[in-house]
């Protein structure tokens, strides 16, 4: 069963609006953690932004903000005011806890959503 | 303070041959993990390696191995290279991986092609 649910594969938004980049998740744990992180052409990964599972506020960071919606088990990126350097690909991922509260380095990754200023 | 790194950037194989890969990460991180990511499957976890034992290991084949050294530096080798195994393999260092929320910091990766 996929873990992580990103079912936009591409989208487009015009400079200086805002866009949401869904992704919903599955899991039996109590303790995970979520994370936005974004790809350019490059290829490196950039952490943008993180919520816990027992955190109450929804994350933000800068121009990005986490709608985390527990008991709907999403957890969608908000862009606010666009830039063209904005036009990457976007993963969402999560970190599942173990028994006792330990998590191991492993995150599980959507397959991603592409996502095309103009300007 | 320096990112993580990976060695090589690029590297060109043959069906058959195998393939050590690098990486260094961020000073005073313990934990690192490797990905493999192609078009077709995406982004998929190998292993995590914490004080030079692996914690975690992906479902990939035994061909795919790892070790980390006292330094904290992470080795992956992946032996009788098939063309599948050609994709963008990213490193990820994180100080403690005790704790759900800590943040990976990923190299540039490398790629590698196996014709």
């Amino acid at each position: 069963a996929q873990k992580i649910t990103q079912t936009q594969p591409g989208m487009f938004v015009q400079e200086k609006e805002a866009v949401t980049l869904d992704c919903t998740y599955d899991t039996s744990d109590q303790s995970y953690g979520l994370f936005w992180y974004k790809q350019p052409s490059s290829g490196e990964m950039i952490f943008l932004i993180y919520q816990g599972s027992y955190d109450e506020q929804n994350a933000t960071e800068g121009r990005y903000s986490l709608n985390f919606q527990k008991a709907r088990k999403s957890a969608n990126l908000v862009i606010s005011a666009s830039q063209l350097g904005d036009s990457a690909m976007y993963f969402c991922a999560m970190r599942e806890g173990k028994a006792g509260g330990t998590s191991y380095g492993k995150l599980t990754f959507g397959q991603g959503t592409i996502l095309t200023v103009h300007p | 303070k320096a990112g993580v790194t990976q060695t090589p950037r690029y590297l060109i194989k043959t069906r058959g041959q195998q393939v050590t890969l690098s990486c260094s990460p961020i000073s005073g991180h313990r934990s690192v993990s490797w990905y493999q990511q192609t078009p077709g499957q995406g982004l998929q976890f190998l292993f995590e390696y914490f004080s030079e034992t692996q914690r975690n290991k992906g479902n990939f084949p035994g061909r795919f191995s790892g070790r980390q050294f006292s330094n904290s530096r992470s080795e992956m080798n992946v032996s009788t290279l098939e063309l599948g195994d050609s994709a963008l393999y990213l490193c990820a260092s994180s100080l403690d991986p005790g704790i759900v929320g800590n943040e990976q910091f990923f190299g540039p990766g490398t790629r590698l092609t196996v014709l």
